[in-house]
């Protein structure tokens, strides 16, 4: 069965720097997304994309924060200086148009 | 404004028991209604949606799930609890018209006592 995959399953980084959380789709899928969850909080929706650019986004998703697809596989979420409480867990998502969510194990970032 | 409550952060449940995990739901439109479950370290798992058609919707696992648009829930059901069905379970909503982002829940924290 298909399935959305995530690297790293772990990162950890000082406060300011920039990561990249990577992300590879499920094939057919057209529609990709970022969500977050901070540890014992509720899963909260970053971003949406589609046809290269993106169709929604949240308060969250601030001039920080950036998504690519750089090539025909994989879909990445960049944050541009990490601040502490960006430590979280990001998920990545991929779907047909207006159909079910599929989500990746998720990227556990941790910003000292 | 498009919002999901489960109230129980914890649910306790003797195997063998019928199991209910709560969700409410509030949006402006339709709603698309799911169910995901989360094993430790691991990611979201879908287990069953409502769309449209009947209220019951039956998923993964041997989970239904019961749409009632007057209470506007969507409570998570198994008539027989396994103890490998202990994780944490999120509701979510979307919008039938109004983008894909989904709304989730708090998550309730499942336990089946052997």
């Amino acid at each position: 069965e298909p399935e959305v995959t995530q690297t790293p399953s772990h990162q950890v980084t000082q406060m300011g720097q920039e990561v990249i959380l990577r992300c590879v789709p499920i094939s057919n899928h057209l529609y990709f997304y970022w969500y977050r969850q901070i540890l014992g909080q509720k899963v909260e929706f970053l971003v949406s994309f589609y046809n290269n650019e993106i169709s929604e986004k949240s308060e969250i998703f601030d001039d920080q924060f950036s998504v690519e697809r750089p090539d025909g596989s994989n879909f990445t979420l960049k944050i541009r200086s990490t601040k502490l409480e960006d430590s979280a867990m990001y998920f990545c998502a991929s779907s047909e148009p207006k159909e079910t969510q599929y989500f990746g194990p998720g990227t556990r970032l941790l910003v000292l | 404004a498009q919002s999901v409550a489960q109230p129980e952060d914890q649910v306790n449940v003797a195997e063998g028991n019928p199991l209910t995990v709560k969700c409410t739901y509030s949006v402006s439109g339709n709603p698309y209604l799911f169910w995901y479950v989360q094993y430790p370290n691991r990611g979201l798992q879908f287990l069953l949606k409502y769309i449209t058609g009947d209220n019951l919707v039956k998923g993964s696992y041997g989970f239904e799930a019961e749409f009632n648009k007057s209470q506007t829930s969507f409570h998570l059901k198994k008539p027989s609890a396994l103890v490998s069905d202990s994780a944490l379970y999120f509701c979510a909503v979307r919008d039938w018209y109004t983008g894909n982002q989904f709304y989730f829940g708090t998550g309730t924290s499942l336990t089946v006592i052997p």
